[in-house]
């Protein structure tokens, strides 16, 4: 158990609506970080949150964007789904501002499926 | 930018045989390499985190080596057992927020009993 959580475990989504899914992280964890997996691949970078702010994003578009709270939750947002947006959602936190030196754990996942 | 490659895609093995996963990285630049370990459908698990002036880490069986210089990292595991089958993931750190973890396709592990 790493401690972090994510909800909902599933989802089912038709293309073009929007989806929230959402992270807790380990108490004392301050930055957080949202990934992509999609099947058969190594999960990829869409953001990191530190502090409640957008410090980090990788090659994904303004449609996904983020919220991070001071209780160590945060939400990922996807607008204008696409069908290529189905995939394993992974939230990871580690208690450092770029993850450095510290390990970062991960969430269980919630699988999208966009219809 | 930095890519991670990691061979093979696929190994199976009987069980008790000793074995090594490769994981290689194209700038040496990095922060810090961390092995995971992925179950069917499930998250990841950290299963070793080598710190950039490190060479290698241990755990129980698992052992974890760096080389930085040559942008390649092993994990050697000890006497394998069916519980270890899973796909095995290689990330690599390489400063500051923009870049997240960057991550191989992983290598699918299959130990037959």
């Amino acid at each position: 158990e790493t401690g972090v959580t994510q909800s909902p475990t599933h989802l089912i989504k038709t293309r073009g609506q929007q989806v929230t899914l959402r992270c807790s992280s380990q108490s004392g964890h301050n930055t957080v970080s949202w990934y992509q997996q999609a099947l058969g691949q190594g999960p990829q970078f869409i953001f990191q949150y530190y502090r409640e702010e957008e410090n980090g994003r990788g090659n994904f578009p303004p449609r996904f964007s983020g919220l991070q709270f001071p209780n160590y939750s945060s939400e990922l947002n996807v607008n204008a789904l696409e069908l290529d947006d189905s995939a394993l959602y992974l939230c990871a936190s580690s208690s450092s501002r770029t993850g450095g030196t510290d390990t970062q754990y991960f969430g269980p996942g919630t699988r999208l499926t966009v219809l | 930018k930095q890519e991670v490659t990691q061979i093979p895609a696929a190994l199976s093995v009987p069980e008790g045989e000793n074995l090594v996963l490769n994981c290689s990285f194209t700038d040496s630049a990095i922060y810090n390499l961390q092995w995971f370990r992925q179950d069917p459908g499930k998250g990841l698990t950290s299963l070793l985190l080598i710190q950039s002036s490190q060479r290698e880490q241990t755990s129980g069986r698992l052992n974890a080596s760096l080389d930085k210089s040559s942008g390649r990292s092993t994990l050697y595991i000890a006497a394998s057992q069916p519980g270890d089958s899973a796909t095995y993931l290689c990330a690599v750190n390489s400063g500051g927020g923009a870049d997240g973890l960057t991550f191989g396709k992983g290598t699918h592990l299959i130990i037959q009993p």
